[in-house]
């Protein structure tokens, strides 16, 4: 079975430009998740969905953040604009209800 | 709000030596979680622990769980090279705030020849 799948793996650019950053997650799952990773702030939950709709959206730092579920095999997080303390590693995850999240490798964006 | 706390947050060990890494955490929890990541990888699963006293094993990596005390522990018998990683406990809240994990800051674990 394939795992969590992420686009792109690497996204270097410029301060102010919009950045999407892309997931699909394992058939089958029914809940997402989007978290960001810094060596300041650690593994923070940014935002999950179950069943394509947004549960809790809490974590996400700001209004420049945005997130989507258009289906059950698609996601997308948005940063526009983008700043350089944005630049960390994005992960997204999936899971078949309450069980161990399976997690993508990630996309590690540098902000300049 | 939930804060999760692992001690030691670095460790450095010999191959072949015994220890053990601490995961508290502040609030009620309905499962605890064990992750490895490798350096510049994706995190993978390693134990969910689902009520007091459960203990799961595989291979050198032993985790157990004691709610009342909020505390999880990970230990590590006759550690080899490959073992060295970072390892995150995270917890998560139930009923409606199923998805929320919350994970501890990491410990660095390298092992030493």
């Amino acid at each position: 079975d394939a795992g969590v799948i992420q686009s792109p793996r690497h996204e270097v650019t410029e301060m102010g430009q919009e950045v999407t950053l892309r997931c699909k997650p394992i058939s089958g799952h029914d809940y997402l998740f989007w978290y960001r990773q810094t060596m300041m702030r650690g593994l923070e939950l940014l935002i999950y969905f179950n069943n394509n709709v947004p549960i809790d959206d809490s974590g996400m730092p700001e209004d420049r953040f945005s997130a989507k579920m258009p289906n059950a095999s698609f996601s997308t997080l948005k940063i526009q604009p983008s700043e350089p303390r944005d630049s960390a590693v994005y992960f997204c995850a999936s899971s078949p209800g309450p069980k161990p999240q399976h997690f993508g490798d990630g996309t590690r964006l540098s902000i300049l | 709000e939930l804060k999760v706390e692992q001690n030691p947050l670095f460790l450095s060990m010999q191959e072949g030596k015994n220890y053990t890494i601490y995961c508290n955490y502040s609030t009620t929890s309905d499962r605890l979680y064990w992750y490895r990541q490798d350096p510049g990888k994706s995190l993978e699963s390693l134990f969910v622990l689902l009520s007091n006293g459960a203990v799961k094993q595989e291979g050198r990596l032993m985790a157990s769980l004691d709610t009342k005390a909020r505390l999880s522990t990970l230990h590590i018998t006759a550690a080899v090279h490959d073992l060295s990683a970072t390892y995150f406990c995270a917890v998560i809240t139930g009923g409606t705030s199923y998805g929320k994990l919350t994970f501890g800051q990491g410990t660095i674990l390298t092992v030493h020849p």
